[in-house]
């Protein structure tokens, strides 16, 4: 596609259900990239993958959180059991060149836990 | 300290004036330098990437590097109210590693008519 499309736009999970979050990359693209953005701050790193192979997950915040890219194109984030403190903006961002020349950003995921 | 510093204004500037933006950074052997613009309620954009020492003008925006003092500035000259909106600085956390990126909390610009 033209840009990298996410979904859904929003999210509003009661605490405790799981959740799936989803991204297209733009087509072609070989790094994937996860970043989560809290209200006010920047976007804080999540997770990379180059193809399919996921080369960093240092940033998962808990083993609550799960990504795959099962055939090197879209991506799953998903969220075990949510808890409140996991509301933010869920960024996917791709890039072809390892993130060499920066990255193009998706609309985000908004996810509320309530 | 945190690696990438930026004060988190609000910035206000008259329409037609120079915004000058500026970002620090903990790691001395970063490489790279990007300046992203976040419009309220949007995703990252990005607008200029730096990777030398010295002055990249892009149209009404220049990028300013000094990696000796380990800052990065964003200039935007004849700002419109169209500029309003967070401008986030990112560096690679190690040298040679583009595969994330650690980005500073931004700094909120106001263009004022």
């Amino acid at each position: 596609g033209a840009g990298v499309s996410q979904s859904p736009r929003y999210k509003v999970a009661k605490r405790g259900q799981d959740v799936a979050l989803r991204c297209d990359p733009i087509s072609g693209h070989v790094s994937l990239f996860w970043y989560q953005q809290a209200l006010g701050q920047g976007p804080e790193f999540l997770t990379y993958f180059q193809n399919e192979a996921q080369l960093d997950k240092s940033g998962l915040p808990s083993d609550r959180f799960f990504a795959e890219r099962p055939e090197g194109s879209v991506s799953t984030l998903k969220i075990q059991r949510t808890q409140q403190e996991d509301s933010a903006v869920y960024l996917c961002a791709s890039s072809s060149t390892g993130g060499a020349g920066g990255y193009t950003f998706g609309s985000g995921t908004r996810l509320t836990v309530v | 300290q945190k690696e990438v510093e930026q004060n988190s204004g609000p910035l206000s500037v008259p329409e037609g004036a120079i915004a000058s933006l500026n970002c620090t950074y903990s790691d001395r052997v970063s490489q790279s330098f990007f300046w992203y613009r976040q419009y309220s309620g949007k995703s990252p954009e990005l607008i200029m990437s730096i990777y030398s020492n010295g002055d990249k003008e892009d149209g009404r925006f220049t990028a300013q590097l000094n990696k000796a003092s380990q800052y990065v500035s964003l200039l935007i000259r004849d700002s419109q109210p169209s500029d309003s909106a967070t401008y986030l600085c990112a560096v690679p956390p190690f040298s040679g590693g583009y595969n994330k990126l650690i980005f500073g909390a931004g700094t909120r610009l106001a263009v004022h008519p």
